[in-house]
């Protein structure tokens, strides 16, 4: 149990389009969901937390007109990239955590995005 | 700050060898620290989950050590396989259930 899928799990295009990566966990209801972001041979940067039903909560220096979330169900996140850039280009990863603060936090297979 | 550090950053092995990982974290207050790895283009997988109380786990050719005094962790694995190739991500969650993540250890097994 526990399974969280990312889609897509590639995407590329052209700089100054929007892109959406979904998170949904498909066999437990999550309550909280986290997104990362990734660069190469880097760790894990949380970008921010979100909980269902309410606004994101964004970590430092991330932009959050820049990166919409929004947590709509138990079961569903979305992350959109507005107006991407080259820059934006890396790994995105979230993960999704049942109710509970000792609950541990499953991580999907990540979006590796591209902007051209 | 709270910090984890990975040693060593990368490591090349024989396949059937032996090799252990090393994590070291300055996390407080501290709630469990565990192993994840990571393959290229994945998502990081859990390995092990260990608490405060508790010095070593196992879970298959992976055993993970913690000593909560000095604040270090390491994972075992024996007997490497190619598909133990991966990035080995020691994450340290707090009472708050806040993680840090340390920056990996990039490991690759060979013939």
């Amino acid at each position: 149990g526990a399974v969280v899928s990312q889609h897509p799990s590639w995407v590329i295009c052209k700089s100054g389009t929007s892109v959406k990566i979904e998170c949904r966990s498909l066999d437990f209801q999550a309550t909280t969901m986290f997104w990362y972001r990734q660069f190469p041979k880097q760790s894990l940067m949380l970008m921010a937390t979100s909980n269902e039903g309410s606004k994101a909560t964004y970590e430092q220096g991330v932009e959050k007109d820049k990166f919409l979330i929004n947590h709509a169900s138990l079961t569903l996140s979305t992350l959109t990239v507005t107006s991407a850039h080259p820059e934006d280009s890396s790994f995105y990863i979230c993960s999704a955590r049942r109710t509970g603060r000792e609950q541990p936090q499953h991580f999907g297979d990540g979006t590796r995005l591209s902007i051209l | 700050k709270n910090q984890v550090e990975q040693s060593p950053q990368s490591l090349i092995i024989l396949e059937g060898k032996n090799c252990t990982l090393q994590c070291n974290y300055t996390v407080s207050p501290f709630s469990n620290l565990r192993w994840y790895k990571q393959d290229t283009g994945r998502g990081p997988v859990s390995l092990t989950i260990m608490t405060f109380s508790e010095n070593t786990k196992s879970n298959g050719r992976y055993t993970a050590t913690l000593d909560a005094d000095t604040k270090q962790s390491s994972l075992h694995i024996t007997a490497s396989q190619l598909s133990d190739s991966a990035s080995y991500i020691c994450v340290v969650s707090s009472a708050t259930s806040k993680l840090t993540f340390g920056t990996g250890t990039r490991l690759q097994v060979t013939l």
